[in-house]
């Protein structure tokens, strides 16, 4: 079982649409990424966080260390989100990503 | 040439083949890494050298051996690869290699790799 665990693992929307990806982890961490990967491969990291809520543009990703779980929203959703999302927690200083959502706005 | 760039972009090799991959950053940062991201698998990260000093090496099989010459360049020597080993291979780049953070990081386009 991959410690890391995101939801929906595919997720298709209209532009427009308020969307929410999870990422949920079972153990103990000093950081969380989030990150964008386009169609091709390209990767562009999008936050880290700790603690707390961190807001870039139309971009929100919250973290709540007790529960162990960060959302990633996206406001206002345009065709040029499609990407996937993908997770990754820093725990005992290991890397570890999640398999990724898959998202899909459609015009 | 701008952030992060590999080559080749594409590379198809027989299981007796040699062959490196190439990563080169323009960002003045100081640590890099190489990732494998096979079909339907999540990332995962091979190495990392902070100022040219390798500090994680993920029991990787020693058919991958990376070469760190100076903190612009990072190299993927390949050889005896299996089947299993077709992915496609990351590099990216960070400031500074923080153990328990791993800093924000610039990814560059990939080599996708098929080993036939």
């Amino acid at each position: 079982k991959n410690e890391v665990e995101q939801s929906p693992q595919n997720l298709t929307a209209q532009e427009g649409e308020f969307i929410t990806i999870n990422c949920s982890y079972s153990v103990g961490i000093s950081a969380l990424h989030w990150l964008q990967q386009h169609p091709g491969g390209g990767i562009v990291s999008l936050f880290m966080l700790s603690s707390g809520k961190k807001k870039h543009g139309r971009l929100i990703a919250t973290i709540n260390i007790q529960e162990k779980h960060s959302s990633l929203h996206i406001t206002a959703s345009h065709p040029r989100d499609s990407a996937v999302y993908i997770c990754a927690v820093v725990g005992n200083e290991k890397l570890t990503f999640g398999t990724g959502t898959r998202l899909t706005i459609i015009p | 040439e701008t952030g992060v760039t590999q080559t080749p972009r594409h590379l198809v090799m027989g299981m007796t083949n040699k062959k490196s991959l190439k990563c080169e950053q323009h960002l003045g940062h100081n640590a890099m890494y190489w990732y494998k991201q096979s079909a339907k698998k999540p990332l995962e990260l091979m190495f990392v050298y902070s100022l040219e000093e390798r500090v994680e090496n993920n029991s990787v099989p020693s058919r991958f051996s990376p070469e760190c010459p100076n903190s612009s360049h990072l190299f993927l020597h390949l050889h005896t690869l299996q089947p299993e080993d077709s992915a496609l291979y990351l590099c990216a780049s960070s400031q500074d290699f923080l153990r328990g953070q791993y800093n924000e990081q610039f990814f560059g386009p990939g080599t996708r790799l098929t080993v036939l």
